[in-house]
């Protein structure tokens, strides 16, 4: 019931192509889900988030698509840079206190 | 502002030796945890505190001990360090909003911890 899936585990994707990560989630009490992206050697930091009442929310290259019936989501990185070489990490809450992470995605942009 | 920080860096241990990672923020903010985060298996929760004077179990919880005397600082202790201990250990905080933000994590550059 807590458990967030996240998938793929690692992706390689050449420049300038569009990266998909996938995640999806269980309980329905969730109301919050956030993208984290972890540079080698930092800590995870926040990237974009969205609210179960919208299905798309957009930053940029950066872009969350959620399913709300089929309880997922997905974030999706435009015209893919080396730059965004990172691991990604999706993630849900409840509370401003709990929040349940997805294992994380290793991305990987060939130039 | 440093936003959260994390000392050491790296260490090195022996299997048994005890030692406190710090952990300290400068942005008033109620929560803080402590993770590790291994290959595959993503961020793991060890401790949490809501606030000075209360802390909690997260996931994983056994080996390490927490307290909370200040909003400040937030230290884990190692109590007697083993092998399976080998990981890195990320501090966060964060602040309840019902904004934007809502329960976004900060999170300190971690300590690579390593117990031969």
């Amino acid at each position: 019931q807590q458990q967030v899936k996240q998938s793929p585990q690692s992706l390689i994707v050449q420049k300038g192509g569009i990266s998909i990560i996938n995640c999806a989630y269980e309980n329905t009490a969730f109301d919050y889900f956030p993208w984290y992206q972890q540079f080698p050697g930092k800590g995870p930091a926040l990237l974009i988030a969205i609210r179960p009442d919208v299905s798309e929310k957009k930053e940029g290259r950066f872009t969350i698509s959620f399913n709300k019936s089929a309880k997922q989501f997905s974030l999706h990185i435009m015209d893919s840079q080396p730059g965004d070489s990172a691991t990604y990490f999706c993630a849900a809450s409840m509370a401003a206190h709990e929040i349940i992470w997805g294992a994380g995605t290793k991305l990987i942009i060939k130039p | 502002n440093a936003g959260v920080t994390q000392t050491p860096k790296f260490q090195v241990l022996k299997t048994g030796q005890s030692m406190t990672l710090q952990c300290a923020q400068d942005m008033n903010h109620e929560y803080m945890s402590w993770y590790r985060q291994d290959p595959g298996m993503g961020l793991r929760l060890i401790h949490y505190s809501v606030g000075a004077g209360i802390t909690d179990q997260g996931e994983v919880p056994n080996g390490y001990n927490v307290s909370r005397s200040t909003t400040e600082d937030f230290p884990l202790r190692l109590l007697s360090a083993a092998p399976s201990q080998t990981s890195v250990y990320f501090c966060a905080s964060s602040s309840p909003s019902r904004g934007e933000s809502y329960n976004e994590q900060f999170f300190g550059p971690g300590t690579r911890l390593t117990v031969l």
